[in-house]
């Protein structure tokens, strides 16, 4: 199909990892990108990998790539209250404006 | 300050009423953008610009028009807004190559069609 699919809910105890899975549409995507929402706030670019990459690695965060599946995770060690937020996964598809999941709500339960 | 910046941040009008959002970015971008978003249906493109003469239709086009005045602005304008528009509206903007071009996002209009 055309949309980018996530998982809506998602709920982890304080101190446990968190993984946030997302299936994209298009194989030729070039860069994938994780965004974050806080409560009343915008979004915020989190982290993004290049299509090229398997994995990539920033502090808490952890992206692993699928190419073969069109699969994008995010692993968040060490979840803290703060962490919770929407988490959106977003693809490039050549020269077009990004493409949003439907966003995974992250909830941490101290 | 802010590099993308919204007005207003909250607005409450009436059916039929014409109002406009309004967006202005520091960043030196030629690409801006606008999207509703609405709870469990993510964010939806409703128009973008990839420089000034440059204007393109997203998915939810209509019932909308935009007007780009200058590379650093961007309006979204409801002609006659209707209740079912009521949903957080967000301003974005990109430039630069590869992954540079990711988009930065503004702090979001909640708008309440009564």
């Amino acid at each position: 199909g055309e949309d980018v699919e996530q998982s809506l809910f998602l709920s982890v105890r304080e101190g446990d990892s968190s993984v946030i899975n997302c299936t994209y549409t298009d194989s030729s995507s070039t860069y994938l990108y994780w965004y974050k929402q806080e409560p009343g706030a915008g979004l915020q670019l989190l982290t993004y990998i290049f299509s090229n990459m398997d994995m990539k690695q920033d502090q808490r965060l952890t992206v692993l790539l699928n190419k073969k599946d069109k699969h994008l995770s995010l692993r968040i060690a060490d979840t803290q209250t703060g962490d919770s937020a929407i988490y959106f996964c977003a693809e490039r598809r050549g020269n077009t404006p990004l493409v949003f999941g439907k966003g995974t709500r992250l909830s941490v339960i101290a | 300050d802010a590099d993308v910046t919204q007005t207003p941040r909250n607005r409450i009008t009436k059916t039929g009423k014409r109002i406009m959002l309004e967006c202005s970015q520091t960043k030196g971008h030629d690409r801006m953008y606008w999207y509703r978003q609405d709870p469990g249906l993510g964010l939806q493109l409703i128009y973008y610009s990839f420089d000034v003469k440059d204007i393109n239709k997203g998915e939810i086009s209509d019932g909308y028009s935009v007007s780009r005045q200058a590379q650093a602005k961007f309006s979204l304008s409801l002609e006659s807004a209707i209740p079912n528009q009521t949903a957080l509206y967000f301003c974005a903007t990109s430039g630069g190559t590869g992954y540079q071009e990711t988009q930065y996002f503004g702090p979001g209009t909640r708008l309440l069609v009564l």
